[in-house]
C-alpha cells in the first residue's frame, strides 16, 4: 500500500530553526508537496520538489531524496504565526495526491 | 484568500436531512476535488472533476452526491448521513486534474453529523 509518514507533533522555540521530516512509500512518483493549514483555514501551498536537493523560498526550504523515499521542510527564524498544521503529499504514477495526516507545529515564545 | 470559496463555513444536520456545500473558485482552473479530512488523519480524496467530467469517486458512498455544472462551481450534496460522516470537507481546484499542478483549496465546511 501506498503510506506517507510524518511526526504528528512538533514543538519549537520562536525565533529558532525546525526540521519537519516526511517519508513515503509510494506506487512511483510525480513530485512531493508541502502545504500549510492552519485551525480552521484552507490548506496553503508552501513548496513543490520533483528533483532531489534543497528548494529555498524565504525562511522555508525544503528538501527531496527520491532514492531514500525522504523530505523535509526547512522553517528558520521561527515566528508565532508558523503555529500551524505542515502537510506532506506525494505525487504518485497515477497522478494521484497520497497525503501524510500532518505535523501539527507549535511554537513557544 | 486562496480564490477558493466554500459556503456554508458550518453546519449542523441531523441524519434524516439534506444539505448541499457549495464550492466556487476564481482562479480559471478546469478541475476541481473534494476532498474529507477528519482528525489527525491523512486527507481523503473523494470525487474529481476535470473539464465538468467526473474522473474520480474513490469508493464514496451514495449519500454523497457531487455535482460539477461547470468549471467553476461544484456541489456536494448530502441526505441520511451517518455521525461518523462529521468532519471538514474541503474543496480544491487546480489548472487540470493530473500533471504537476498545484491544487488550491477552500477554507472547508465543518459538518456535524447529530
Amino acid at each position: 500500500g501506498q503510506n506517507i509518514d510524518q511526526p504528528t507533533e512538533m514543538t519549537a522555540t520562536e525565533g529558532a530553526i525546525v526540521q519537519i521530516n516526511c517519508t513515503y512509500q509510494t506506487s512511483g512518483f510525480n513530485g512531493l508537496f508541502w502545504y500549510q493549514q492552519h485551525a480552521g483555514e484552507a490548506p496553503t501551498f508552501l513548496s513543490y520538489n520533483v528533483l532531489d536537493g534543497l528548494e529555498e523560498k524565504g525562511r522555508f526550504s525544503s528538501f527531496l531524496s527520491q532514492s531514500k523515499g525522504y523530505s523535509y521542510l526547512l522553517l528558520k527564524e521561527l515566528q508565532m504565526k508558523d503555529s500551524a498544521s505542515y502537510l506532506c503529499a506525494v505525487r504518485d504514477s497515477n497522478y494521484q495526491l497520497i497525503w501524510g495526516a500532518g505535523t501539527k507545529l507549535i511554537i513557544k515564545p | 484568500e486562496t480564490g477558493v470559496t466554500q459556503t456554508p463555513r458550518h453546519l449542523v444536520m441531523g441524519m434524516t436531512n439534506k444539505k448541499s456545500l457549495k464550492c466556487e473558485q476564481h482562479l480559471g482552473h478546469n478541475a476541481m476535488y473534494w476532498y474529507k479530512q477528519s482528525a489527525k488523519k491523512p486527507l481523503e480524496l473523494m470525487f474529481v472533476y476535470n473539464f465538468k467530467e467526473q474522473t474520480e469517486n474513490n469508493s464514496v458512498p451514495s449519500r454523497f452526491s457531487p455535482e460539477c455544472p461547470n468549471s467553476s462551481h461544484l456541489f456536494l450534496h448530502l441526505h441520511t448521513l451517518q455521525p461518523e460522516d462529521s468532519a471538514l470537507y474541503l474543496c480544491a481546484s487546480s489548472q487540470e486534474a493530473g500533471g504537476p499542478n498545484i491544487q488550491y483549496f477552500g477554507a472547508g465546511t465543518r459538518l456535524s453529523v447529530l
